[in-house]
C-alpha cells in the first residue's frame, strides 16, 4: 500500500462546477496535512494546510480531514479554467516527542481539468 | 521578501557526469529540503538540512549528497549520473517547529541527462 494514495485522474469538471479531489494516507500518526497545486512545468505552491478533524475553508478552496478514516479532501467551488492543474496531496511525518522535521510524502497527484 | 531561489534552471548532462544543483531559503528560514520529480509523479524526499547537517534522508543512494552553508543555504551533488536521473529537483525551506511545518517550494531545477 503506498503511504499516500490520491483518487486516479484525470478530473474534469465544467467551469462554475465543484471539485472534488480526494487522499488516503497510511500512517495514523500523521499530524499535518497539505494540498499543493502544481500548474505544468511549474513547482508546487502550497494552497491549504489542515491540521485538524473537520474543515477548513478559505476562500473557493475547502479542504477537510477526517483521521478516523485517514482521509483528507479538498473541494474546488465555482471551479475555472484557472484551477486547471495538478492537485497533490502531501502529509508530514511527526516525530515522537513532536517535533516535525517537516518530511512531506506526495501522493502521485490529480490532474484536473476545468473546462468553459 | 525573496522566496526561495534555485540555480540554475536548466540543465543536460551525459550519463556517468557530477552536477551541483544550489538553493537559497526562504527569508527567515534555517532547513532545507530536496526533492526528485519525475514526470507524472509526486516529489520524493531526498534529504533534509539542519544546521549543517543531514537531518533525514529518503531512500536515494549515496550518489545523492548534499551540503548545507552558514548562511542555510544549500547544494545538491549528483555523481555518477544515470538516465533516471532527470528529473525537476525542487528545493524546499522552512523553519523548525513542533508539529506544524510548512514547507515553500523554489521554482526548481530541471536536470535531463542523455
Amino acid at each position: 500500500q503506498k503511504e499516500v494514495e490520491q483518487n486516479s485522474g484525470p478530473l474534469s469538471v465544467p467551469e462554475g462546477a465543484i471539485a472534488s479531489l480526494n487522499c488516503t494516507y497510511s500512517d495514523r500518526v500523521s499530524q499535518s496535512f497539505f494540498w499543493y497545486r502544481q500548474y505544468s512545468g511549474k513547482s508546487p505552491e502550497l494552497i491549504m494546510s489542515i491540521y485538524s478533524n473537520g474543515d477548513k475553508e478559505d476562500g473557493r478552496f475547502t479542504a477537510q480531514l477526517n483521521k478516523a478514516s485517514q482521509y483528507v479532501s479538498l473541494l474546488i467551488r465555482d471551479s475555472q479554467p484557472s484551477d486547471s492543474a495538478t492537485y497533490l496531496c502531501a502529509v508530514n511525518d511527526k516525530k515522537v516527542g513532536g517535533t516535525s522535521y517537516g518530511k512531506l510524502t506526495f501522493g502521485q497527484g490529480t490532474i484536473l481539468t476545468v473546462h468553459p | 521578501d525573496a522566496g526561495v531561489t534555485q540555480s540554475p534552471t536548466h540543465l543536460i548532462k551525459t550519463r556517468g557526469q557530477q552536477v551541483t544543483l544550489r538553493c537559497s531559503p526562504k527569508s527567515g528560514h534555517d532547513t532545507v529540503s530536496w526533492y526528485q520529480q519525475a514526470l507524472g509523479q509526486g516529489p520524493q524526499f531526498i534529504f533534509q538540512y539542519y544546521e549543517e547537517e543531514e537531518r533525514q534522508r529518503g531512500n536515494f543512494p549515496d550518489r545523492f549528497s548534499g551540503h548545507q552553508f552558514p548562511n542555510y543555504s544549500s547544494e545538491l551533488n549528483v555523481n555518477a549520473l544515470l538516465l533516471g536521473d532527470s528529473a525537476l529537483y525542487l528545493c524546499a525551506s522552512s523553519s523548525p517547529g513542533r508539529g506544524r511545518v510548512t514547507q515553500y517550494f523554489g521554482p526548481g531545477t530541471r536536470l535531463t541527462v542523455l
